[in-house]
């Protein structure tokens, strides 16, 4: 079963809009972390914003902000006022915290593909 | 600071050659991880090395091997290249701020090119 699940393979949002990224994870643990990247075409991967499990608040980073769903397991991601740069491939990726605490690698998700139109 | 670097950027090599490609993380980092990337797999977990032990492992034959340095630098090795390890091969190093607390910064990736 896959551990990171990101529903949607492509996206288009029209510039100044806001757009939501899907992802929903799958973990027994209860300490754990999750990420989101984006992937431009140059391919590399740039850290947008970080969710520790026990953190209560929703994390934000500028236009970024994740919407933490504890019990759905959902950490969707939330870019506002999008721009064109904002084109590029999104990952959500997890941290297990299987050695009791932040160590473990992460676990991706496929990927969402999002365009923004001018 | 300077952010994590990889070299080389771009390598073609031919079918049972062996490479080696280097990563050198964030000064502090302690962390280094490597992934393999392909548009049929996605992004996977290679190795993860921390105070020159490997710490984890994932799920890649023999033939990829890695190891880091005293300066945290990282190295990892595939030998008898097969036309399916053509990837970008992505090192990450990582900062623990506290517990549940961190992030992981990736370098600009090799692009590996197997003929």
């Amino acid at each position: 079963a896959q551990k990171i699940t990101q529903t949607q393979p492509g996206m288009f949002v029209q510039e100044k809009e806001a757009v939501t990224l899907d992802c929903t994870y799958d973990t027994s643990d209860q300490s754990y972390g999750l990420f989101w990247y984006k992937q431009p075409s140059s391919g590399e991967m740039i850290f947008l914003i970080y969710q520790g499990s026990y953190d209560e608040q929703n994390a934000t980073e500028g236009r970024y902000s994740l919407n933490f769903q504890k019990a759905r397991k959902s950490a969707n991601l939330v870019i506002s006022a999008s721009q064109l740069g904002d084109s590029a491939m999104y990952f959500c990726a997890m941290r297990e915290g299987r050695y009791g605490g932040s160590q473990g690698n992460l676990i991706f998700g496929k990927g969402t593909k999002l365009s923004v139109k001018p | 600071k300077a952010g994590v670097t990889q070299t080389p950027r771009y390598l073609i090599k031919t079918r049972g050659q062996q490479v080696t490609l280097s990563c050198s993380p964030i000064s502090g980092h302690r962390s280094v991880s490597w992934y393999q990337q392909t548009p049929g797999q996605g992004l996977q977990f290679l190795f993860e090395y921390f105070s020159e032990t490997q710490r984890n492992k994932g799920n890649f034959p023999g033939r990829f091997s890695g190891r880091q340095f005293s300066n945290s630098r990282s190295e990892m090795n595939v030998s008898t290249l097969e036309l399916g390890d053509s990837a970008l091969y992505l090192c990450a190093s990582s900062l623990v701020r506290g517990p549940g607390q961190e992030t992981q910064y990736f370098g600009p990736g090799t692009r590996l090119l197997v003929l």
